[in-house]
């Protein structure tokens, strides 16, 4: 059965800082899907970012990038120049390809000090 | 941007009592799910659904759960019999394609369930 760990249940950062927030997970497929999802106090789930497993290319949105590692089964996320507006419960989750649902992590619960 | 609606935002109810929580997913979306969420804690899978059935369903979706998509735009989850252990945070979720596509869930708000 496929597993998502977020080792870290909080994290905090400077404002304007960068910040790195990890995610492993466990599956024996070889071609799945990574997403991180953001949850801010009202509780919305936000898609964050997104990677397929079959791209080597790192995915980055804006401020946000990924750290793919297939081999390592680790799939990090890096906020650059963070803004009060980041502070959030964020979720890293998988979706395989063999069964029609999305597993999520137990989240990372990240504080920005301004 | 269109987006998932569920409601109603906060549901009370009864122990034992029958509860019905309603979603309106994203018109052109074909697969739909329910998630719970405990205080905050782990974003946990209920069921999916595709093509008027159930794709997949987890543990936690036993006999006292059901799902319908009664037309062509909501997508309900009842409770039969509430348990306390059931009070959360429903979302209820949208994708245009399933798992063999990168199509990530479009959630709605959330649906606050609590069970006295």
């Amino acid at each position: 059965a496929q597993t998502v760990t977020q080792s870290q249940p909080e994290m905090s950062v400077q404002e304007a800082e960068t910040v790195t927030l990890s995610c492993t997970y466990d599956t024996s497929e070889s071609d799945y899907y990574l997403f991180w999802y953001k949850q801010p106090p009202s509780r919305q789930m936000i898609l964050v970012i997104r990677q397929e497993a079959y791209k080597q290319q790192n995915a980055t949105e804006n401020r946000f990038s990924v750290n793919f590692q297939k081999a390592a089964k680790s799939f990090s996320l890096k906020i650059s120049d963070s803004q009060l507006g980041d502070a959030a419960m964020y979720f890293c989750a998988y979706r395989t390809t063999s069964y029609d649902k999305v597993i999520f992590g137990p989240g990372t619960s990240l504080s920005v000090i301004p | 941007e269109p987006e998932v609606t569920q409601t109603p935002s906060h549901q009370v109810t009864q122990m034992g009592q029958e509860v019905i929580l309603r979603c309106v997913p994203i018109s052109n979306h074909l697969y739909f799910y329910w998630y719970r969420q405990i205080l905050g804690q782990k974003v946990e899978f209920l069921v999916s659904f595709y093509n008027n059935e159930i794709s997949e369903k987890s543990e936690i979706f036993d006999d006292q759960f059901s799902v319908e998509r009664p037309d062509g735009s909501n997508f309900t989850l009842k409770i039969r019999s509430t348990k306390l252990e059931d009070s959360a945070m429903y979302f209820c979720a949208s994708s245009e394609e399933g798992g063999a596509y990168n199509s990530p869930l479009h959630f709605g708000n959330g649906t606050r369930l609590t069970v006295t």
